[in-house]
Order: C-alpha cells, then sequence, then structure tokens
C-alpha cells in the first residue's frame, strides 16, 4: 500500500513554538505530499516534494525527505493559532495521481 | 474559479434509499476522485477516474458506483443507503501534467447521515 501513516497521532505546543510532525510509507514512490484540513473542511494542499528532493521550503513550512528510510518530515516553525488543523501525508506514484492518506496529525496551537 | 463544487452539503437519507452525490471541477484536469472521511480518521479513497469513460476501485468501493462522462463531472451513486456509509464524503482533482506531480484540489464535502 502507499498508505503514509503520520506521527505523532497528536501535537499540542504553544504559540510561537514549532511543531514537528512524521510520515512513514512502504512502497517507493515518485512524490509525497503534505495536506492540511481545518475542522472538517476539504484538504488544502501544502507542499509536494518529489522522490529526487531532500528538502523543500514554503513560507514557515519545511518538508524532508529520505527515499532510503521511507520517511518524510513537515516542520511548521513559528507555529499560530490559525496552524491549528490535521495534517495529512500522501506517498504518491505517477500514475492517476491516486492519493492514499494515513490517519493525520492533529495539531492544536495554544494562544 | 470555482474549483472543486460538490453538492448537495448535507443530506439526510433513510436506509435503503439511493441517492447521487454530484461533483464537478473546472481546471480541465483529467483526475478525479471521490474520499470518505469518517470521524476522528483519515480519507479512504472510494474510486477515481484517469479520465472521461475510465474509473477505477479503490479502497472501499462497495456499495457505491461512479460514472466519468465528461472531464467536468464524477457523480458517486449510492445504491443502497446504510448506516455504515455515514460520512463526510470529499471530491478531488488534479491535473495529469508534469508526470503526475501535481497537487489535488478538494471540494468542501458532502456530510452524509443515514438513518
Amino acid at each position: 500500500s502507499q498508505q503514509g501513516e503520520e506521527d505523532p497521532q497528536a501535537l499540542s505546543i504553544q504559540e510561537g513554538e514549532n511543531a514537528t510532525m512524521n510520515c512513514s510509507y512502504k512502497t517507493s514512490i515518485n512524490n509525497l505530499q503534505w495536506y492540511r484540513q481545518n475542522s472538517g473542511r476539504g484538504l488544502v494542499h501544502l507542499i509536494l516534494i518529489r522522490s529526487n528532493e531532500r528538502e523543500k521550503h514554503s513560507g514557515r513550512l519545511r518538508v524532508t525527505l529520505d527515499t532510503s528510510k521511507k520517511s518524510s518530515s513537515l516542520l511548521i516553525t513559528a507555529s499560530r493559532a490559525a496552524d491549528t488543523a490535521s495534517y495529512f501525508c500522501a506517498p504518491t506514484k505517477a500514475a492517476g495521481n491516486k492519493l492514499t492518506f494515513g490517519g493525520g496529525t492533529r495539531v492544536l496551537v495554544k494562544p | 474559479n470555482a474549483g472543486v463544487t460538490q453538492t448537495p452539503k448535507f443530506q439526510v437519507l433513510k436506509t435503503g434509499q439511493s441517492m447521487t452525490l454530484q461533483c464537478a471541477q473546472d481546471m480541465n484536469h483529467e483526475y478525479m476522485s471521490w474520499y470518505r472521511q469518517d470521524p476522528g480518521m483519515g480519507l479512504r479513497l472510494i474510486h477515481y477516474s484517469v479520465g472521461a469513460g475510465i474509473t477505477d476501485q479503490g479502497e472501499v468501493p462497495n456499495g457505491y458506483n461512479v460514472s466519468r462522462s465528461t472531464t467536468e463531472d464524477f457523480p458517486l451513486r449510492l445504491l443502497s443507503a446504510a448506516p455504515s456509509q455515514t460520512s463526510v464524503y470529499f471530491c478531488a482533482s488534479s491535473s495529469a501534467g508534469a508526470g503526475g506531480n501535481t497537487e489535488a484540489f478538494f471540494g468542501q464535502g458532502t456530510r452524509l447521515t443515514v438513518v
């Protein structure tokens, strides 16, 4: 299965702190994507990292990918209350761009 | 652009009723998918399509039917609703460009309750 598994399941931090969550997967991939979901709404794409990339940045987000360990991490720096959400990873093969998701990491940022 | 539009937003069905959840996208995306999300869980793939006339099953296809007669629309049909199908349903679309390295766009969901 391409499904990623996020860890930890839940994370509670103070505003201004960094939040780190991890994703592990089992098969070879073409890319890995991270998504955010606010309170039951649709998922929003955050960042895509290709299998030949090791690190990628987007604003306060930093994603790493280690294909030898089949793992990825998402770091949110200087967190804000608005970052409170669930975060999902989606390891993906190219054909059909079929995304499968794990249970996600629920992040609570306390003001 | 409207992006991915799902209708209805809320629906209550009686056990045994059938209905169709609508999904439309205006981005000319080749790929479209349906997911369900149960409370506190991740999304599970029901069916997906790589283009008009082509559909395939995902992880949890039983009790659902799909068709893709146009690029824009990808309706999901519940054949005979069961309480176990109470869930939030999400539709997503993405482009086949860039060798499949593309982001998916999600609708806002349909919250379905089967009583």
